[in-house]
């Protein structure tokens, strides 16, 4: 079945410093989205990308889809205490499988120290 | 509409009992989904709902594990003859289309002693 990896699995990071995420799908996919989860919280939609090749920006929040559209990075500029959670990609499988659902990576979790 | 809503929030039950979960979508929602999440991994798949169809089921879905949503509205999800290893958060989601973003309730958190 569709397998969708993350790494790095933690990363802990200086206030201000950047940080990436990185997504890989085992089969091509028709979309992918980022999503965050707080600590204690529940997952929330960020953004979706459709097209190979594509490139979102949400303030200091820049999300790209690979060419192949088997992979995606997520890279945070000038990270702060609020950008604190766990980030997760999920992938809807394309032509060759995976189906109407998303299935969820394994996500990375960012901690931000002053 | 103030989101999904689940119920209860937490659960613990004795191993072998029977639970019963709902979700509330949100109303001009026609797809449902529900997720299991343990700590440290992402939301894993169980099944998904278009109106009151369920169109897709995880294979890795025991057959203790039963969701309906009768009216295409709320879901309930049952467990029968719970076990340890069903200690988990259950996540429902909602969304309107299919390449939506989904979005989550606060999940009911079960405990299986």
């Amino acid at each position: 079945g569709q397998q969708v990896m993350q790494i790095p699995q933690y990363q802990h990071v200086q206030e201000g410093e950047d940080f990436t995420t990185y997504c890989n799908s085992s089969t091509t996919l028709s979309n992918i989205q980022w999503y965050k989860q707080r600590p204690g919280g529940h997952p929330v939609f960020l953004i979706q990308l459709v097209k190979s090749g594509e490139v979102k920006k949400q303030k200091r929040l820049t999300f790209q889809f690979g060419e192949a559209k088997k992979n995606s990075s997520l890279h945070i500029t000038a990270t702060q205490t609020t950008d604190v959670g766990t980030y997760f990609c999920a992938g809807r499988g394309g032509l060759t499988g995976g189906g109407n659902k998303l299935t969820f990576g394994t996500g990375t979790q960012l901690k931000v120290e002053l | 509409d103030t989101g999904v809503s689940q119920d209860p929030r937490h659960k613990i039950t004795k191993r072998g009992q029977n639970v019963t979960f709902r979700c509330d979508p949100i109303s001009e929602h026609n797809r449902l989904y529900w997720y299991r999440q343990t700590l440290g991994q992402g939301p894993e798949f169980l099944t998904y709902f278009q109106n009151e169809a369920q169109l897709e089921k995880s294979r890795l879905l025991s057959d203790r594990f039963s969701a309906e949503r009768p009216k295409g509205s709320f879901s309930t999800l049952e467990i029968q003859r719970t076990e340890q290893g069903d200690s988990a958060m259950y996540l429902c989601a909602s969304s309107s289309e299919a390449n939506y973003g989904y979005t989550f309730g606060s999940g009911t958190r079960l405990t299986v002693v």
